[in-house]
């Protein structure tokens, strides 16, 4: 079945600090993978994606590679800033029995100090 | 804003009842996926309708039941309630096919007391 790992948190940075947060999955065929951020009360936003190898997804300094051959999907961030802290979830989506759910990872959360 | 409309924000209730949430994807979406984010056991997928029909089934309990309605709102009804049922519950819809991202609504919060 698919499967998505990242890695466990918390992470604690100090402001414009440079963030990685790993993600590697488990698919069968060609998923799309997603980065989703979810600030403290809120739901899921959709961060960046990428939806086929080598693709990079990048949104508001966020960046993120497609590596089919290592199967991974980490996202990074050359400055982070206080308002970046949130919790990260990695995430595929891939046809499976006619449908198209999300699989996600356990999620990391980030706090950013000043 | 996501587009995607869930109700209500909290509900608070006690063991033993039933309890309906409410969901309203985006506009031209027609899938709606219901997801459970608990703290021990992050984000699971309970299931997913497509155009009014039951399309996939992940971990959602049999006192758990779902249906898409023909103006493709959506509700979940939880019966039976349980002390361990109190999560954050999320309504997310999507345009079809695998590059399409799911979006989601604020989710409800349940707390079974």
């Amino acid at each position: 079945g698919n499967s998505v790992t990242q890695m466990e948190g918390p992470v604690t940075l100090s402001e414009e600090a440079f963030l990685t947060i790993n993600c590697t999955y488990t698919a069968t065929g060609y998923p799309s993978l997603f980065w989703y951020v979810q600030y403290p009360g809120e739901g899921l936003q959709l961060l960046l994606k990428a939806t086929k190898a080598d693709d990079k997804g990048s949104n508001k300094g966020f960046e993120a590679t497609y590596r089919k051959e290592t199967t991974s999907f980490h996202l990074e961030k050359g400055s982070v800033q206080v308002s970046d802290s949130a919790v990260y979830f990695c995430a595929l989506r891939a046809a499976g029995a006619g449908s198209y759910q999300l699989t996600f990872g356990k999620g990391t959360k980030l706090s950013v100090i000043p | 804003d996501s587009g995607v409309t869930q109700t209500p924000k909290h509900l608070i209730t006690a063991t033993g009842q039933r309890v309906t949430l409410r969901c309203s994807p985006r506009s031209g979406d027609l899938s709606v996926y219901w997801y459970q984010q608990s703290l021990d056991q992050g984000l699971q997928f309970l299931i997913q309708y497509y155009n009014g029909e039951e399309r996939a089934k992940g971990n959602i309990l049999e006192r758990f039941s779902a249906q898409q309605f023909p103006d493709l709102h959506s509700e979940l009804n939880l019966s039976s309630l349980e002390l361990g049922d109190s999560a954050l519950y999320f309504c997310a819809s999507s345009a079809p096919g695998a590059d399409s991202p799911l979006h989601f609504g604020n989710g409800t919060r349940l707390t079974v007391t």
